[in-house]
């Protein structure tokens, strides 16, 4: 059965810092993805990785997939008071369709 | 514009009362999805359909029901065996081929009387 997990589940930071947040899962699978999620509101697509060492950027987010290792990265660069939001990541099983999502990084930062 | 609408936004359900959740998407997209959020938690799947009068359960599909006989369309029903229906509930929808990501609706949130 597929379990993916996040951490950390909440993260508070200053403005200017970098981190990073994890994302395990248990089974194989190549297609992961990471979604944003603000108070309230609906998810947002934020990376699509379909591929072992896939890295995508954008702005101060950079997202990478190593297959083998069953792992995912979301790097925050130099973070910002508009990043504060809840992050996902979620998996595709290898049989399709069926996708699972982590329990969310809560993500603060302080101006 | 192409997207996904759900009503209502707000939903209140009276004790043994079965509510109806609506969910329509113009994106032509094959594939549609019913997710229950819980606060500070993820998304679980509730039902699932590749394709027209076909649906699957996902992990929590106890005390709901779905139907889809259009494309377009995948309304969701909270019956009164789900005991407890508080909850944000997303719908989703995406693509059969090419791995891409869901796209969301605004979400229904809904709440017992």
């Amino acid at each position: 059965e597929l379990k993916v997990e996040q951490n950390p589940l909440f993260l508070s930071m200053q403005e200017g810092k970098n981190y990073t947040i994890y994302c395990n899962y248990s089974t194989t699978s190549d297609r992961l993805y990471w979604y944003r999620q603000d108070p309230g509101k609906s998810l947002e697509s934020l990376f699509v990785l379909l591929s072992n060492g896939a890295v995508k950027q954008e702005g101060r987010l950079m997202a990478s997939l190593d297959t083998k290792a069953r792992l995912s990265t979301l790097h925050i660069t130099a973070a910002v008071h508009d990043l504060s939001a809840t992050y996902f990541c979620a998996v595709e099983g290898t049989r399709g369709f069926k996708t699972i999502f982590g329990a969310g990084t809560r993500l603060f930062v302080k101006a | 514009d192409g997207g996904i609408t759900q009503s209502p936004k707000y939903l209140f359900r009276k004790e043994g009362q079965n509510v109806t959740l609506s969910c329509e998407q113009n994106l032509n997209h094959d594939a549609m999805y019913w997710y229950r959020q819980d606060p500070g938690q993820g998304l679980r799947l509730i039902y699932y359909s590749q394709i027209v009068n076909d649906f699957q359960k996902g992990d929590i599909a106890e005390g709901y029901s779905v139907s889809r006989e259009k494309k377009e369309s995948f309304p969701l029903t909270v019956t009164s065996a789900q005991k407890n229906p508080t909850a944000f509930y997303l719908c989703a929808s995406s693509t059969t081929g090419g791995h891409q990501p869901q796209h969301f609706g605004d979400g229904t949130r809904l709440s017992i009387l």
